[in-house]
């Protein structure tokens, strides 16, 4: 069965610091790949997402890219804000069923 | 896109009762999902729901205890039933579009969730 393998937090910055979330999947088919938000007391939002090998996925500051090669989609992001604080969850979708990874907690410094 | 809402919101309920959660979609779909998220941990889905027939449920859900309706394409129901604390979870209801004709890939959308409290 389909499976996303993502990085166990949580996961403590400073403000203005590099942000890398490993996440790395295995499905059948041709899967979509989405990095979904929760922040704190909020329901779950779309990040961003990669429907295809090679595309890169961006929102509000925050890439990822599709990599059939190495079966990856790490969430990335250059300058990571206070305002990042919360959980996010990488997730593929294969044959309309979607898979959710546990969940990076990521907190922000000042 | 699709608008998903649900209601109640949120809720608190004595242990042995019954909760019914509604999911209105604003536009027809195949198929309706139900997940799972329990305080700290990720969606589980509970199940499938597909208008004209009977839910498929994943392994640890059943029917008796998360009973489902589909009665059209926009619509469905999910009950919790006889809860414990156990149950105590955010229910969120999802639907998954193609993106465009002839491309194979999907779109994902959630509802805004319930927030279930047993005591």
């Amino acid at each position: 069965g389909n499976s996303v393998t993502q990085m166990e937090g949580p996961v403590t910055l400073s403000e203005e610091a590099f942000l890398t979330i490993n996440c790395t999947y295995t499905a059948t088919g041709y899967p979509s790949l989405f990095w979904y938000v929760q922040y704190p007391g909020e329901g779950l939002q779309l990040l961003l997402k990669a429907t295809k090998a090679d595309d890169k996925g961006s929102n509000k500051g925050f890439e990822a890219t599709y990599r059939k090669e190495t079966t990856s989609f790490h969430l990335e992001k250059g300058s990571v804000q206070v305002s990042d604080s919360a959980v996010y969850f990488c997730a593929l979708t294969s044959y309309q069923k979607v898979t959710f990874g546990i969940g990076t907690k990521l907190q922000v410094i000042p | 896109s699709a608008v998903i809402s649900q209601k109640p919101s949120r809720d608190i309920c004595q242990r042995g009762t019954s909760l019914t959660i509604q999911c209105q979609v604003d536009s027809q779909v195949t198929m309706m999902f139900w997940y799972r998220q329990q305080p700290g941990q990720s969606l589980t889905l509970i199940a499938t729901a597909n208008q004209g027939s009977e839910a498929t449920y994943e392994s640890g859900f059943v029917i008796d205890k998360f009973p489902i309706s589909r009665p059209n394409l926009t619509f469905s129901t999910l009950t919790v039933s006889n809860m414990s604390p156990e149950d105590s979870s955010i229910y969120l209801c999802s639907v998954v579009r193609l993106r465009s004709q002839g491309d194979l890939s999907y779109e994902q959308y959630f509802g805004p969730g319930t927030r279930l409290t047993v005591t």
